[in-house]
């Protein structure tokens, strides 16, 4: 069964641009997650996908972010206009349920120069 | 919404003894308390998780105890090994609704050969 895969692995934009993240959960897992740590600090929650719907989205930093999971399978995650701030690793993750074991991708690191 | 502290943030500690790393949460309906491995340029993975329910669960070398009258919920690794090297991260999550594993800051702990 494949794991969870996200894309690109690494991203170097300048500040200004745009860029999207994708992330391919494990089939069936109606749970998606994305998250973001910055060096050194907590893998910080940004938003929860039930199937194609934003379940919960507090952890968003602002409007220059927008996911998307149309149809409810992959997702992506836009950063537009990109700051030097957003830089960081962006994980996500998917899970039959909320309380079971949260399968996580390797991550994409973005830094923004 | 859930809070999870965890400490220490760095854990340095020679092969064989033992390592203990805490994490406290916030809001008392969370119920499932899963713990993460992170080996450097990895994905985080699941290694050991605890359900409301139980007091104690162990695999092998690991071992995890949850107090839920205090709100708090502790990883042990005895005889530790260099391959323990890594960043541990607790979680905290409930059933249903729009409950999300919410995330510590994370324990580098570093074991010496």
């Amino acid at each position: 069964e494949a794991g969870v895969t996200q894309f690109p692995s690494h991203s170097v934009i300048e500040k200004g641009q745009t860029v999207t993240l994708r992330c391919d959960p494990i089939s069936g897992h109606d749970n998606l997650y994305w998250y973001r740590r910055v060096m050194g600090k907590e893998i910080k929650f940004l938003l929860h996908f039930v199937k194609e719907s934003k379940q919960d989205e507090s952890g968003m930093p602002n409007n220059r972010f927008l996911a998307e999971r149309t149809g409810g399978t992959y997702s992506t995650l836009k950063v537009q206009p990109a700051e030097l701030e957003d830089s960081g690793v962006y994980f996500c993750a998917s899970s039959l349920w909320t309380d079971t074991e949260a399968f996580f991708g390797q991550g994409t690191r973005l830094t923004v120069v | 919404g859930e809070n999870v502290e965890q400490h220490p943030s760095t854990l340095s500690v020679q092969e064989g003894d033992s390592a203990v790393i805490k994490c406290t949460y916030s809001d008392s309906a969370s119920n499932y308390f899963p713990w993460y491995k992170q080996e450097l340029g990895k994905r985080p993975q699941l290694i050991i998780d605890i359900r409301s329910n139980v007091g104690e669960k162990k695999d092998q070398r690991i071992a995890v105890t949850l107090n839920k009258t205090a709100k708090h919920f502790s990883l042990h690794i005895t005889e530790t090994q260099p391959e323990d090297s890594a960043v541990y991260f607790c979680a905290a999550s409930t059933t249903g609704g729009s409950y999300i594993p919410t995330f510590g800051r994370g324990t580098s702990l570093i074991v010496h050969p």
